[in-house]
């Protein structure tokens, strides 16, 4: 039972262009979303996260976006560079330090 | 801090044989994580731990699993016996309590049974 889903493997998207990255949960009881993005041959890194009791936050570039009601977030890059092109998991924590991820989004950005 | 270190960085090895991957966290760290990440299953948790003890090793597939964190810079996962399905990148990291579960990850491990 997957509790992280993200149901596109591949984005593929246009230098200068948003990149929009969906990630949907079913445990209600997260309360704080993480997005990584990994590089070939990399471990992953951190990007940005929110807490439930936000519904937005923003990071330069990037932007997460939370739904509550409907248990989905968003990852938004605007604009986007050939550099963003990575693997993104999505991740979800409740209360402990255990992170559930989903399988990942490939991004390509292209020039 | 040079990060979250785990060693070797690749591993091949036959059907049957004994597989030690190593960790080593950030000095200061609380928790330590051992993830795999499979193309089907992305990445699973598979053990952590907080000051050294087991918390959580729902995610260990199988008695053929077992982790080890013996003190605070060092623990290990040994697969034995090694099966071919065991293919997979396994990513140890680490994150302490003030940092809200933003964990760090090593490079990975690649290991391939054949």
């Amino acid at each position: 039972d997957q509790q992280v889903k993200q149901n596109s493997p591949s984005l593929s998207v246009q230098e200068g262009r948003i990149s929009i990255l969906n990630c949907d949960y079913t445990n209600s009881m997260f309360d704080y979303f993480l997005w990584y993005k990994k590089y070939p041959a990399e471990g992953p890194t951190f990007l940005i996260s929110i807490s439930s009791i936000k519904d937005k936050n923003e990071d330069g570039r990037f932007t997460v976006f939370l739904n509550k009601s409907a248990k989905h977030l968003s990852l938004h890059i605007v604009p986007s560079q050939p550099g963003d092109s990575a693997v993104y998991f999505c991740a979800a924590s409740a209360a402990s330090r255990q992170l559930t991820f989903g399988s990942g989004t490939q991004l390509t950005v292209l020039p | 801090d040079a990060g979250v270190i785990q060693s070797p960085r690749h591993e091949v090895t036959e059907m049957g044989q004994e597989v030690t991957l190593r960790c080593k966290p950030i000095s200061g760290h609380d928790y330590l994580f051992w993830y795999r990440q499979t193309m089907m299953r992305g990445l699973e948790l598979l053990i952590y731990f907080n000051n050294n003890v087991p918390i959580d090793d729902s995610g260990m597939p199988e008695d053929r699993f077992s982790a080890k964190m013996p003190n605070a810079s060092f623990s290990t996962l040994k697969i034995q016996p090694s099966e071919p399905r065991d293919s997979a990148v396994y990513f140890c990291a680490s994150t302490v309590w003030g940092l809200r579960a933003e964990a760090f990850f090593g490079q990975g491990t690649r290991l391939t049974v054949v």
